[in-house]
């Protein structure tokens, strides 16, 4: 199968840190990517991972992969408001070839 | 670099008319250019892939004869969502992939079109 779960809503407040988790199902795949869409926009890409990694940290963000779970996380460190969106996972398997995307999850950013 | 534009950003058009909406590479050359569909409050669903100068691989229970895809160049991709109805009312998105790019699998995105179909 092919579906990519993520929990729908995350508050934080100002300064703490975000971990935004996403769970698949294909083990196949080959690359996992943390997108970011802002209303009505499109999608901005701010990390991938390759799934022979575990870790992988630019900036601010933390990508961690447990292979043998099929579960991938991003941490933001020191969440601002301008960080507020909806953040999709998304799965490459080179079988079919395509990005298969998580569900969204919605990250409100709270003063 | 890697910018992918979208023309229109968004259209009203009314029932039964067609509805094109491009979608351009604008600093690089594209290997293949992916067109999604996104509902409200929901995840992307891809509708085809193409490639330049070849027919455009549509997924499963995507109409090829609704929804027209012409990728005529490296940088330049376009969908025509044919004698439209309401229910194609929805947020169009394309993306691309970078020739040359170290990870050729990765997917850069335009702003997306939304189209209102009265």
């Amino acid at each position: 199968g092919e579906d990519v779960e993520q929990s729908l809503f995350l508050s934080v407040r100002e300064g703490d840190s975000s971990v935004i988790n996403c769970t698949y199902t294909d083990s196949s795949s080959t690359y996992l990517y943390w997108y970011k869409q802002e209303p009505g926009a499109g999608l901005q890409l701010l990390t991938y991972i390759f799934s022979n990694m575990d870790m992988k940290q630019d900036q601010r963000l933390t990508v961690l992969l447990n292979k043998k779970d099929k579960h991938l996380s991003l941490r933001i460190a020191d969440t601002q408001t301008g960080d507020s969106a909806i953040y999709f996972c998304a799965e490459f398997t080179g079988t079919a070839s395509k990005l298969t995307f998580g569900t969204g999850t919605r990250l409100q950013v709270t003063l | 670099g890697a910018v992918v534009s979208q023309h229109p950003s968004w259209v009203i058009c009314k029932s039964g008319t067609s509805v094109k909406i491009e979608c351009r590479s604008l600093d690089f050359q594209a290997t293949t250019m992916f067109w999604y569909r996104q509902f409200p409050k929901q995840s992307l669903m891809l509708m085809a892939t193409s490639n330049e100068g070849s027919k455009a691989t549509y997924e499963q229970g995507v109409e090829k004869d609704k929804f027209l895809i012409n990728h005529a160049s490296l940088t330049l991709s376009t969908l025509t969502v044919t004698s439209a109805h309401p229910e194609d009312s929805s947020f169009y998105i394309c993306s691309a992939n970078r020739i040359g790019a170290a990870f050729q699998e990765t997917q850069y995105f335009g702003p997306g079109t939304r189209l209102l179909v009265l």
